[in-house]
């Protein structure tokens, strides 16, 4: 079975603090992406990477950055935590596939981040 | 652009009623469709998908065909248990792109 792992589950923060959140996957999958997941407005795609070194901006960038050094893991930075950014965070990875689209994602369990 | 549209919750159904979730999309090309569903306090995992036109996903008794005429693809369960109490995303991958695009979700609660 795929598995992808996020380092927390549960993470306090205060506002102002950086803030990293580690995501692991064990397929050799090349693709993985960041999600923040909030009430009303489903999954929004923060940044994904589809090869080692390799990163590309999603729908809502802004106040994060993403590190991919090694093809299992991909981390996910706030440089200066808001009270904004409290959410669900989704990490997921999938393989490539011949047919030039993203095949099933699969999801790590998600860290719920609060930023006070 | 490319979109999906699914059906608000949230959804309460009694055990043993029919379930449809309403789903359709906007898309060039011949995206490929999934279902998803996420169980309280986890990630999500696929529940279903279809790569083509006319095919049908199914597991747990779910189904889902992939209609491009009517750009939909509707989930179905002909007898929901307590158990299936959880959120469903309908989703599309576009031809040649990476990023998959999510519905909102739909909420459903099975009663006893």
């Amino acid at each position: 079975d795929v598995k992808v792992t996020q380092s927390s589950r549960y993470l306090v923060k205060r506002t102002g603090e950086k803030v990293f959140l580690e995501c692991v996957q064990d397929m050799d999958h090349e693709n993985m992406f960041w999600y923040r997941q909030d009430p009303g407005l489903g999954l929004r795609l923060i940044y994904f990477s589809y090869d080692v070194k390799m990163k590309e901006k999603g729908d809502i960038p802004e106040g994060y950055s993403v590190s991919r050094e090694k093809k299992e893991r991909f981390s996910l930075i706030l440089e200066s935590a808001s009270t904004n950014q409290t959410s669900m965070y989704l990490c997921a990875s999938s393989p490539r596939t011949g047919r030039g689209t993203t095949d099933t994602q699969y999801f790590g369990p998600g860290t719920r981040l609060t930023v006070l | 652009g490319n979109s999906v549209t699914q059906m608000e919750g949230p959804v309460t159904l009694s055990e043993e009623a029919f379930l449809t979730i309403n789903c359709t999309y906007t898309a060039t090309g011949y995206p490929s469709l999934f279902w998803y569903v996420q169980y309280p306090g986890e990630g999500l995992q696929l529940l279903l998908k279809a790569t083509k036109a006319d095919d049908k996903g199914s597991n747990k008794g779910f189904e889902a065909t992939y209609r491009k005429e009517t750009t939909s693809f509707h989930l179905e369960k002909g007898s929901v248990q307590v158990s299936d109490s959880a959120v469903y995303f309908c989703a599309l991958s576009p031809t040649g792109g990476f990023k998959t695009i999510f519905g909102a979700g739909t909420r459903l609660f099975v009663k006893a």
